[in-house]
């Protein structure tokens, strides 16, 4: 596509409830990144897909956390058992990877609420 | 940390006028980049300086690196009302993930 697509927009859940989020990279970008942004915060890195090799996992807060990508384009982030604390913009971005500069090209974010 | 810390956190100035913001870190890095967000959803990239780069400038922005200080600077120059937005600075270093700073919230008053 044009552009980083996220699905849902918005996302209101409750507490204890499993919830999953949506990214479409651009077409032919390698590298994808989850990032997380809580209320007026900085971005939290989460978790980095590049091609085939095995995702960098280590910024995921909790084992709640998971996030698989398949067919190496679009990429599903998983919370299980969600918190209030993990209400926040969770974001997407993609890039070309190793074969070009890390400019990150973001989507617009899933806003999750947990009730 | 590696992550960069942006100064100050909330600016406020009138049309016209310039803004400045720093950005400070602990790490040898790869580049620094300058990110902008509105209403609090996606980020667009902005302006990247290399680690080897003083200076660069791109429309009314110039960007400043002074690696043995290890801080950046991001100006605007004649800022307009559109220019409100949250600015972020990310450094890349060995890891592919860029690590961002919490922002400096820019508002520009007509």
């Amino acid at each position: 596509g044009a552009g980083v697509s996220q699905s849902p927009s918005n996302k209101v859940t409750e507490k204890g409830k499993d919830v999953e989020l949506r990214c479409d990279p651009i077409s032919g970008h390698t590298a994808l990144y989850w990032y997380r942004q809580s209320l007026g915060q900085g971005l939290e890195f989460l978790i980095y897909f590049q091609g085939n090799s095995a995702p960098d996992k280590s910024g995921l807060p909790s084992d709640r956390f998971s996030a698989e990508r398949t067919g190496g384009s679009v990429s599903t982030l998983t919370i299980q058992r969600t918190q209030q604390e993990d209400s926040a913009v969770y974001l997407c971005a993609s890039n070309l990877g190793v074969s070009g500069a890390n400019v990150l090209t973001f989507g617009a974010g899933s806003r999750l609420t947990v009730l | 940390s590696q992550q960069g810390e942006e100064d100050p956190q909330a600016l406020s100035i009138q049309e016209g006028e310039n803004a400045t913001m720093n950005c400070s870190y602990k790490t040898s890095i790869n580049n620094l980049q300058w990110y902008r967000q509105n209403s609090g959803r996606g980020l667009v990239h902005l302006i990247l300086i290399r680690s080897n780069e003083r200076e660069k400038h791109s429309g009314r922005l110039r960007v400043t690196l002074d690696t043995s200080k290890k801080s950046s600077s991001l100006l605007i120059t004649a800022s307009r009302a559109a220019d409100t937005a949250s600015y972020f600075c990310a450094i890349s270093t060995g890891r592919r993930a860029l690590t961002f700073g919490s922002g400096t919230r820019l508002q520009v008053q007509p």
